[in-house]
Parts: structure tokens; sequence; C-alpha cells
């Protein structure tokens, strides 16, 4: 079964600090891996996007790095900042060519950052 | 930047009523979506569309629901009679190609509460 899994389920971290989070995921064909940022009730926003030949990508300070062989995948936050305080998702397509690639949804991590 | 938009912000019906959730997509995307987020679960895709018709759903989707673009600029999805099931928040995306990967922009959603 197609599945995305993430951790911590939350994650509370001191302002400045840097963090990473893990996703793991057994879909299968694999396309590619994204991470989006949510932000409390609002839609997810793209982070950054990944194909199975890239190794890591970087999006300001959000760098994400991509291995699979193991189906795994990290992002890493550096420098935090209050305004990271939300979800992060991974995100996998598990559908390669055709018309469009139907996304399987981790549950998240909830980051948040204190002052 | 143009971005995808969604109306209402919130709907809240009585088990049975039909409702529409509005979206605006981004005026040269090609590729629309929905997807909904029950509280406290991760997000899932109900179906995609392309060309003025659907391309892929998912087991959600049933004859309860439907979309339409009824004009150059809109994206609709109908259900036609709430269950409380239904409560969610719906997002709507739209990404300018399909293939290989596309990246979806999505709206910041619509708030639906069945009682």
């Amino acid at each position: 079964k197609n599945q995305v899994e993430q951790s911590p389920q939350s994650l509370i971290i001191l302002e400045g600090k840097n963090c990473t989070l893990q996703c793991n995921y057994t879909v299968s064909p694999f396309s590619n891996l994204r991470w989006y940022k949510q932000d409390t009730g609002r839609g997810p926003v793209s982070l950054t996007i990944m194909t199975f030949s890239e190794n890591t990508k970087s999006n300001g300070r959000y760098t994400a790095t991509l291995d699979a062989d193991t189906k795994q995948s990290s992002l890493h936050i550096t420098a935090s900042q209050l305004s990271d305080s939300a979800s992060y998702i991974c995100v996998v397509s598990g559908y390669y060519g055709g018309s469009q690639g139907n996304l399987i949804f981790g549950k998240g991590t909830k980051l948040s950052v204190k002052p | 930047e143009p971005e995808v938009t969604q109306t209402p912000s919130h709907q809240v019906t009585q088990m049975g009523q039909e409702v529409i959730l509005r979206c605006v997509p981004i005026s040269n995307h090609l590729y629309f979506y929905w997807y909904r987020q029950i509280l406290g679960q991760k997000v899932e895709f109900l179906v995609s569309f392309y060309n003025n018709e659907i391309s892929e759903k998912s087991e959600i989707f049933d004859d309860q629901f439907s979309v339409e673009r009824p004009d150059g600029s809109n994206f609709t999805l109908k259900i036609r009679s709430t269950k409380l099931e239904d409560s969610a928040m719906y997002f709507c995306a739209s990404s300018p190609a399909g293939i290989p990967y596309n990246e979806q922009f999505f709206g910041p959603g619509t708030r639906l509460t069945v009682l």
C-alpha cells in the first residue's frame, strides 16, 4: 500500500536553532517527492520538489534530501524563525507519466518555534 | 503574484443540502484539483480535471461529488447531499502542466461544516 510516514509528529524548538524532519515512503512507482509548508487554516505551499535523480535541493533556509534507495527524505531548517511555525508535509507523487500525478500526503510534522 | 482563490472561506450547511464550493485557479494553468482535509488528518486527493473532463478521481469522489468548469475562470466542486462526514477543509489547486511532475498551487481552502 502506498504510504508516507513522517516523524516526529510534533516538534518544539527555540528561535535560531536548526531542526530536521523525516519522511519515509513506500510509494511505488516513484515519480517525485515534495515538501510543503502549511500554516494553520491555510493551503499547503510548496517548498521543494525532487525527482529520484536528485539528492538534495535547497530553498533559502530549507534544505531537502532524498535517498531513493532507502525511500527516505529529510527537511532541514536552519536558523529557525518564529514564522517557521507550521505543519511541514511530505508528499510523494506515485504516478509517472500520464496526465497528472496523484499526490500521496503524509500527516505532517507540526513545528513550533518559540522565542 | 498570481494565486488560487476560493470562496466562501467558511460554509455551514444542514445535512442533506447541496453545496457548491468555488475556486478561481491561476489564469494560465491547465490542470485543476480538489483535495480535502478532515480536521487533524492528512490531506486527501479527490479529483483532477483537465481539458474539461475528469482525468483521475479517488475512492472518496463518489456519485455525490461533481466538478465543473462553467466558464473560463471558475472551477467548482458540488456535493449533492451533504453528510456529516463531509465536514472538512476543501482545497483547490492548479498547475500549469501535468507531466512529468506538476507543481501544484493551493488555494486557502473552504471550511465546510455540515450540521
